[in-house]
């Protein structure tokens, strides 16, 4: 069973930083392309970053290039997002995401983490 | 980028009826690239729809989807009590992908 299970999540300051981790199981974890995807509240879903799967090529939305690091460890079938700047428009639930085969639409889903960006 | 329309923003149905969910994209989605997706709060989003018309493995025959070009739609033939919910297209057609802003299907 693919399991995505999403962690980091918090309060914290704007301009700090947070890192979030999305733990999957039940398949072969390299061999897929991985995404976050947010939802701030009251708002519909935002595709927010992609890395693939064989080379860790990544992707960002414009509202996060530069800030936000998306990165994969295959031993330990985990994929972070390290957010940076944080802004209080960043303030979300996020979501981790898997891509099925390349295509970019997203199959199994986590029950994603709050980050809360406020002073 | 191709910003998804959905429409309309809240459905108030019963369980049993047919819901029609409709989708329009600013810009032709190439390849017909289109998803939609149904979310509880507090759940993860579950696809159900991609290709615009082939159903995800587990989703039952009450879920259809059509359209091409910029419109498409979701139907669901008889409505159960686990299908009320928010629900979402995705074009995947161009990066950056996109979502639209959902359709709350409700009991009435």
């Amino acid at each position: 069973e693919v399991q995505l299970l999403e962690s980091g999540g918090d309060l914290v300051q704007p301009g700090g930083s947070l890192r979030l981790s999305c733990a999957a199981s039940g398949f072969s974890f390299s061999n897929y392309d991985l995404t976050w995807v947010r939802q701030a509240p009251g708002k519909g879903l935002e595709w927010v970053s992609d890395i693939t799967g064989g080379d860790g090529n990544t992707y960002y939305a414009d509202s996060v290039k530069g800030r936000f690091t998306i990165s994969r460890d295959n031993s330990k079938n985990t994929l972070y997002l390290q957010m940076n700047s944080l802004r209080a428009e960043d303030t979300a639930v996020y979501y981790c995401a898997r891509v099925p085969r390349g295509w970019y639409y997203f199959d199994y889903w986590g029950q994603g983490t709050l980050v809360t960006v406020s002073s | 980028e191709i910003v998804l329309t959905q429409s309309p923003g809240t459905l108030s149905l019963s369980p049993g009826e047919r819901a029609t969910l409709s989708c329009r994209a600013s810009q032709s989605v190439s390849s017909n690239y289109l998803a939609w997706y149904h979310h509880k709060p507090g759940q993860a989003p579950r696809l159900l729809i991609y290709g615009t018309s082939t159903r995800a493995t587990g989703i039952p025959d009450r879920f259809s989807g059509s359209g091409s070009g910029t419109d498409f739609t979701l139907t669901i033939s008889r409505l159960e009590p686990e299908d009320f919910a928010v629900y979402y297209c995705q074009q995947y057609g161009r990066s950056p992908w996109t979502f639209g802003q959902g359709t709350k299907v409700e009991i009435k």
